[in-house]
Parts: structure tokens; sequence; C-alpha cells
């Protein structure tokens, strides 16, 4: 069983709907949280950073971490074109620790 | 946010020759660097942990002689791939975090894609 597992994909939504990306993880020590979004030949960029449980919320992105269930969303409000990319979750132990990876959610959103 | 520049963004290199890749923080000292490698459609998978001023840290599975990390300075790490193979074709990805942010935040390069023909 992989630490953190994420659909893959592909998610084709429409422009203006709510796009719901998760990941599930299997380690009860993964403590901060974090998406990152990656163009196409392009290195990741972190979207979104949350510390334990609880919400997050930037703009249109919402970050959310349930820990009793092991299982991290990415919500995205108001999708544009510009938001398809694939979206990858990530996990550490502790600061400075080693990033888990999901495996990337393909997003396409569709004018 | 930090700037992490890695050079080349696209390498095609014949099989048995060697690559350098170079990965750059531009704004900020970075004392840990990190390389990942990515195949089509998958996650990051980390290579292995880049040390300024001492010996990298590779992950289960690496081959620490084809895969040569040099972090020489505060702000440059290297990845040597040598005697490549078409099996080494990625695309390779640095990252670093600014020791002076208190998260775990980790800014990443461009990436660089390898072809070896």
């Amino acid at each position: 069983q992989k630490e953190v597992e994420q659909d893959p994909g592909p998610l084709s939504v429409p422009e203006g709907a709510i796009v719901s990306l998760n990941c599930t993880y299997s380690n009860s020590a993964f403590q901060y949280f974090m998406w990152y979004r990656q163009y196409s030949r392009k290195g990741p960029e972190l979207l979104m950073y949350t510390y334990s449980s609880g919400n997050k919320e930037d703009g249109r992105f919402t970050a959310q971490v349930d820990k009793s269930s092991k299982y991290i969303s990415l919500f995205i409000r108001d999708s544009q074109p510009s938001d398809s990319a694939t979206y990858l979750c990530a996990m550490t132990v502790n600061q400075g620790g080693k990033l888990i990876f999901g495996q990337g959610t393909e997003l396409s959103v569709k004018p | 946010g930090a700037v992490v520049s890695q050079h080349p963004s696209r390498v095609i290199c014949k099989s048995g020759t060697s690559v350098k890749i170079e990965c750059r923080s531009l704004d900020f000292q970075a004392t840990t660097m990190f390389w990942y490698r990515q195949f089509p459609k998958q996650s990051l998978m980390l290579m292995a942990t880049s040390n300024e001023g001492s010996k990298a840290t590779y992950e289960q599975g690496v081959e620490k002689d084809k895969f040569l990390i040099n972090h020489a300075s505060l702000t440059l790490s290297t990845l040597t791939v040598t005697s490549a193979h078409p099996e080494d074709s990625s695309f390779y990805i640095c990252s670093a975090r600014d020791p002076t942010f208190a998260s775990t935040e980790a800014f990443f390069g461009q990436g660089t894609r390898l072809t070896v023909v």
C-alpha cells in the first residue's frame, strides 16, 4: 500500500464548476499537508499549506485536512481554464522532513 | 516566493555519455536541496537529499554512483547522470527549502527533461 493515494484522473469539468480533489494517507504521523499545482513540463508550485487538521482558504482555493480519517481535500471554486493542470498532494511528518507526494490528479477545465 | 532555477530545461544526449543538471537558489541560501525524478503521469519520487558541504543522502534503490550529487555552495547543487542509458530518460526536478521560513514550504525548479538516445 502506498503511503499516499491520489486518484490520477483525468478529471474534466466545465468552467465555473466546483472541483474537489482528494488524497488519503496511511501514516498517522503526517502533520504538514500541502497541495502543489504542476503545469505540463514545469516544476510544481505550492498552492496551499496546512498544519494538522482544519480548513484553510485562499481566494478560490480551500484546503481541508481530516486527520481522524487520514483524508485531505482541495476545493477549487469557480474553476477557470487556467486551472487546468496536475494537482499533487504532499505531506510530511515534521518541518524539514521528506515530502511524500501523491500520484497527482490531472484536471481539465473546459471553457 | 523564493526562486529556484534549474538548468537546462531540456537535454538530449547519447547513450553512454554523462549529463549535468544544475539547481540554483537565486534569492536565498539553501542548506538542503532535493532531487526528484518524475515519470509521465506519475508522482515525484525523491532520489536524494543534498546537503551543503557533505555527502548526499540517497533513497533506497537509487544508485549513488550513477546519480552523482554535489552541493558545493549554499546556492548550487548539481546532479550528474553518468553513463546515461535510455531508461534514465525522465523528468528531473530539484527543490530547495529556505531555512528562514518556519514552514516546510519547498520551492521547485522548472525541471529538466532528459532524453537519452
